[in-house]
């Protein structure tokens, strides 16, 4: 009954490296979320996307990208990665903006970088 | 930007006692959403509240939104340890298709 999967649920990467975190659903949604989750700073919203191809920034872009080349996969890229960057990744996905969409969330993915 | 605040941080209160949480926007919502993220989790969709000083129960949950539509509580009835995780809210930004989420309140029940 999994909908929203993330490819790695624990990574432990050093600094500099190149890190790739996928997602992908199964319900057909046009939109997909990624976010970073911290302790006393909740979820802050890296990037989204509303369509293939289709990307946006959103809080916190600033060392990240994304790909989304199909309708059910978004993948967060770490280009080089950095102790900061530590954390865990959420991806979340929706049915297109209505003013009322629900968000459904993979597991998680916790990234250690060394 | 937009900014969306919840009170407490953190709440640890003794099974049967009842628990709330607020949540404050800093711009008016369309609607907003509540969620709950159990101990190694992620967040799952609890409930949404769309119009003005709308009032929804789920068991021993009650859910307010705020006549302004800024403003967001949870409140649990005599909590039971399955109560235990954070509750987030979340929030559209106005005129986009992102959710800006809370900062979260965790809760602890103590048997």
């Amino acid at each position: 009954d999994v909908k929203v999967t993330q490819s790695s649920r624990y990574l432990v990467k050093r600094t500099g490296e190149k890190v790739f975190l996928e997602c992908v659903q199964d319900m057909d949604h046009e939109n997909m979320f990624w976010y970073r989750q911290d302790p006393g700073l909740g979820l802050r919203l890296i990037y989204f996307s509303y369509d293939v191809k289709m990307k946006e920034k959103g809080d916190i872009p600033e060392g990240y990208s994304v790909s989304r080349e199909k309708k059910e996969r978004f993948s967060l890229i770490l280009e080089s990665a950095s102790t900061n960057q530590t954390s865990m990744y959420l991806c979340a996905s929706s049915l297109a903006w209505s003013g009322a969409n629900v968000l459904t969330f993979g597991a998680g993915s916790r990234l250690t970088v060394l | 930007g937009q900014q969306v605040m919840q009170i407490p941080q953190y709440q640890h209160v003794q099974e049967g006692e009842d628990f709330t949480t607020y949540c404050n926007s800093s711009t008016t919502l369309s609607n907003i959403q509540w969620y709950k993220q159990r101990p190694g989790g992620h967040p799952v969709f609890l409930i949404q509240l769309v119009k003005s000083g709308e009032v929804k129960k789920q068991k021993r949950l009650t859910f307010q939104f705020g006549e302004a539509k800024k403003n967001s509580s949870l409140h649990i009835t005599a909590t039971q340890t399955t109560d235990v995780g954070t509750y987030f809210c979340a929030g559209p930004s106005s005129g986009t298709y992102k959710y800006i989420f809370g900062t979260g309140t965790r809760l602890k029940v103590l048997a």
